[in-house]
């Protein structure tokens, strides 16, 4: 069965930078791509970006400047690195396995357990 | 980019009662390129529909969606106390792709 494993939670402070791991299982790894999601406590869900299965990425103009995301397809593992965080990029991150995609974007038919990361000083 | 609202913000049924949620966009959606997601408490979400009407493996058949344009409904037959969550609506047949803000399903 398909399953997304993420690393765990990680407190930060603020100017740092997190870097948030996924393992994938259960299918053929560069069949897929992943996005990653984040959802601040008590909020909704936000898209960060996403990178396919040829390494090609999109992100999300908010966070242009400030994330990149990564694919090892020697272990199976999507990554996600957010730099300069803020007390405001508290939330918990999500990895998603991008499953049918019109011309531009995806929806999500896997996903993580999720990564809380905290920024506080 | 297209927004999507969602109402109401909470609904509040008994067991065995019909849920009706909408989600409605900004600008049309093409090809109705619509999902909804299932968020239950301290858990990932988890898709429900795609294609504004398709189920997802495993979704039980009281969960149906439907709508086209720039109105879409998500639609739970006869509620299960295992249906408290909260439900999101995402576009993805434009980018940035986007989510609705929710609609929370409380239990009576």
């Amino acid at each position: 069965q398909v399953q997304l494993v993420q690393s765990g939670a990680e407190v930060k402070k603020p100017g740092a930078s997190v870097k948030v791991s996924c393992k994938a299982s259960g299918y053929t790894f560069t069949s897929y791509g992943f996005s990653w999601v984040r959802q601040a406590p008590g909020q909704g869900l936000e898209w960060m970006g996403w990178i396919d299965a040829y390494g090609n990425r999109n992100y999300a103009q908010k966070f242009q400047a400030r994330v990149t995301m990564t694919t090892d397809t020697s272990t199976g593992t999507t990554y996600m690195e957010l730099r300069s965080l803020r007390s405001d990029d508290t939330a918990v991150y999500y990895c998603a396995r991008n499953g049918y995609c019109s011309s531009v974007s995806c929806l999500f038919d896997y996903w993580g357990q999720g990564t809380l990361v905290t920024v506080s000083s | 980019e297209i927004v999507l609202t969602q109402s109401p913000g909470t609904l509040s049924l008994s067991p065995g009662e019909r849920a009706t949620l909408s989600c409605r966009a900004s600008q049309s959606v093409s090809s109705s390129y619509l999902a909804w997601y299932q968020q239950k408490p301290g858990q990932a979400p988890r898709l429900l529909i795609s294609g504004a009407s398709s189920r997802a493996t495993g979704i039980p058949d009281r969960f149906s969606g439907s709508g086209s344009g720039t109105d879409f409904t998500l639609t739970i037959s006869r509620l299960e106390p295992e249906d408290l969550a909260v439900y999101y609506c995402q576009q993805y047949g434009s980018s940035p792709l986007t989510f609705g803000g929710g609609t929370k399903v409380e239990i009576k």
